[in-house]
């Protein structure tokens, strides 16, 4: 099974501060790898598919990276609404596997 | 207006079998794999099953492989999730998602309990 790790796990962040989640993964994933905001209560939701391309409607504040086997997620300038639980996502092959998530908070 | 709703949760005994429901609207649903995810209470996710748009091919982890059984009724747009032989651990919360491209799961329900204890 390929293991995402996910860092950090937890992260607190100023307003309108950058702020990048990574994911390690334990093979080559090539660009099967998308990134799920979870505010509190609610469902998950798309942000970035492919690794870089951005889902409709998500904010151009966000945006996806990749350098080999790592991803990152980039939030550029953090706006209150942007608090929750991301996770990662590989879909490369099954078992499909997440992340173990960050927990992202306003400082 | 893409639209995911489950139906099928509750409180069933270890060994039990429970059978979830997700209506689609809002796209053509025999173009899209579909796929359900779940999350225990105060945990992560984790992928649960996956069918293909036609319906011949399905996947599964380990965790269930044996126990679970995904379908689909295209003329319904309708997804299911049979849940055999359940276990305290299948406690959680159970999501139907649409997948998109390069798999990314692009619309998720809204989700339906599952609690199994005696």
């Amino acid at each position: 099974d390929i293991q995402m790790t996910q860092s950090p796990a937890s992260l607190s962040a100023s307003l309108e501060e950058i702020v990048t989640i990574t994911c390690q993964a334990s093979q080559d994933i090539g660009n099967w790898l998308s990134w799920y905001q979870q505010k509190p209560g609610k469902s998950p939701q798309l942000l970035i598919y492919g690794a870089t391309s951005l889902a409709d409607g998500v904010p151009s504040r966000f945006s996806g990276s990749r350098s080999g086997t790592q991803y990152s997620l980039k939030i550029s300038r953090l706006q209150v609404e942007d608090i929750g639980i991301y996770y990662c996502l590989q879909a490369y092959s099954a078992p499909l596997t997440f992340g173990s998530g960050t927990k992202l908070e306003i400082k | 207006e893409v639209q995911l709703v489950e139906t099928g949760g509750g409180l069933v005994q270890p060994g039990r079998s429970l059978k979830l429901s997700c209506v689609a609207s809002g796209f053509t649903f025999n173009n899209y794999w579909m796929s359900w995810t779940r999350q225990a209470p105060g945990k992560g996710l984790e992928w649960v099953a996956s069918i293909t748009n036609s319906g011949g091919s399905t996947y599964y982890p380990d965790s269930v492989k044996g126990r679970f059984t995904i379908s689909r009724d295209n003329a319904q747009n309708t997804l299911y999730l049979q849940m055999n032989s359940l276990r305290s651990e299948d406690t959680a919360t159970y999501y139907c998602t649409r997948v998109g491209h390069t798999m990314g799961m692009d619309y998720w329900g809204q989700g339906v309990m599952v609690t199994v204890s005696s």
